[in-house]
């Protein structure tokens, strides 16, 4: 297994311009999420889902869409990079049976936008 | 809602001494908790969670913490401290309110972190 996977690490953008950070899994989870890391806030929650077809907002998403059309993949667009949205960007499947718990964390894409 | 505190941004420590980070939070509901360790230029690693059961948690790396319901606190604590154990360490809690009930990995709210360096 690959475990979580994140495209690309590295990414510039000037604001205005749209991208989609990509977001895999090879471990059937159901649950996935995206989070941004910004210093002395530990990380936020900017949309998750409970499996395919089905997403709902995080703390944070303003500025940022998703879906989930199959259950591997949770791409998060950005339509309209701001300087703001300047973060490491960290994605997390996870699956839960009663008390069993298993979660993983992709390595991040680290974003600038100027 | 929720919130996470974690009452220090650093904590320096000396190698083979004891260490503790302090965790506090605060929910209308019952709650899940959890302790994720960052290495630099890394992602989160797990290090231990609490569901349910004893409230006395031990993890990987000979981490453990104590779920205290009554000071709403969940400290995390290792007796010996090695160099390697040099990250920044978050505490994070995820309810069990809303759709679904049971996603409890999903939707988490994170503490600021703490900083913990190890020095020889």
């Amino acid at each position: 297994n690959a475990g979580v996977t994140q495209t690309p690490k590295f990414q510039v953008l000037k604001t205005g311009q749209s991208m989609t950070l990509q977001c895999a899994q090879d471990m059937n989870h159901e649950y996935m999420s995206w989070y941004r890391q910004d210093p002395g806030m530990g990380l936020r929650l900017i949309h998750y889902s409970v499996g395919a077809g089905i997403t709902d907002q995080g703390e944070v998403p303003n500025g940022y869409n998703v879906s989930r059309s199959t259950t591997e993949d949770f791409p998060l667009r950005l339509l309209s990079a701001a300087p703001s949205q300047t973060s490491v960007y960290f994605c997390a499947s996870s699956y839960s049976r009663g008390d069993q718990e298993t979660q993983y964390f992709g390595p991040g894409t680290r974003l600038l936008v100027l | 809602a929720q919130s996470v505190t974690q009452l220090d941004s650093q904590v320096p420590v000396f190698e083979e001494a004891p260490v503790e980070l302090r965790c506090n939070y605060s929910s209308s509901v019952s709650v899940y908790l959890f302790w994720y360790v960052q290495y630099p230029n890394q992602g989160l690693q797990l290090l231990l969670k609490y569901l349910s059961g004893s409230t006395l948690v031990k993890g990987i790396n000979g981490f453990e913490a104590e779920f205290n319901k009554s000071q709403t606190s969940f400290h995390l604590r290792k007796p010996s401290v090695h160099i390697s154990d040099t990250a920044e360490y978050f505490c994070a809690v995820s309810d069990l309110s809303g759709f679904p009930v049971k996603a409890a990995g999903n939707k988490l709210t994170f503490g600021g972190g703490t900083r913990v360096l190890v020095k020889p």
